[in-house]
């Protein structure tokens, strides 16, 4: 079955550190997203990607960055990890632009 | 500026009773509405999503109705059930143009 995975499931890292969240999906979909996720704030899109070396800024890409050298993967940068990033981060493909996402699991991602 | 304010942000309900959760948006040009559904550790699923040529959809016992004058929609669980307690999200885009915007999410928990 088709699937997008997401790893580690689970970091705590020191600020100032780099950080890469990889985002991994075998639907073949073009579009690719990365949400972050806060009580009080719901799903805040980060960055997203179109195809192939297409990538954009979403409500919230301040601090971060991804890049897209292929179909199946995105994986996501903080290049300074900040206390303020600390947040559970979804991964997200889609067929289609504006259309049903599929998620990951989750990142857990604690800056201390 | 929120283009998806959704409300309440918690709810409790009788286990047999109706779930209703309130969506609004600003944007006219939004022409996909989509409902997501969370359990605790895991990503959203697409639970149910209507578009605005049509005023209600129903599914089993999840309906979205869409009112395209008041820019308002909602989603009602009918005979709650404590298996439906999960946190759910409202969204809209444009098909075919933007990501997915979603709102802040709703925390339902159904008591027997």
């Amino acid at each position: 079955d088709a699937e997008i995975t997401q790893s580690p499931r689970h970091k705590i890292t020191e600020t100032g550190r780099q950080v890469t969240l990889a985002c991994h999906q075998t639907w073949n979909h073009n579009n690719m997203f990365w949400y972050r996720q806060d009580l009080g704030h719901g799903l805040r899109l980060i960055h997203y990607s179109y195809g192939v070396h297409d990538t954009n800024k979403g409500e919230v890409s301040d601090g971060y960055s991804v890049s897209r050298s292929n179909t199946e993967d995105l994986p996501l940068t903080l290049e300074s990890a900040a206390s303020s990033q600390t947040s559970v981060y979804f991964c997200a493909s889609s067929d289609f632009q504006g259309g049903e996402l599929f998620f990951g699991e989750g990142s857990r991602l604690t800056v201390l | 500026q929120q283009q998806v304010k959704q409300s309440p942000q918690s709810l409790i309900v009788q286990k047999g009773g109706i779930s209703i959760i309130n969506c609004a948006y600003e944007n006219t040009a939004f022409d996909y509405f989509p409902w997501y559904q969370q359990f605790p550790g895991k990503g959203p699923a697409l639970l149910i999503a209507i578009r605005p040529d049509v005023s209600e959809k129903k599914e089993g016992r999840f309906t979205i109705s869409f009112n395209k004058s008041a820019k308002q929609f909602s989603l009602h669980i009918m005979d709650s059930q404590p298996g439906d307690s999960a946190t759910y999200f409202c969204a809209a885009s444009i098909s075919g143009n933007t990501p997915l915007v979603f709102g802040k999410g709703t925390r339902l928990s159904v008591i027997a």
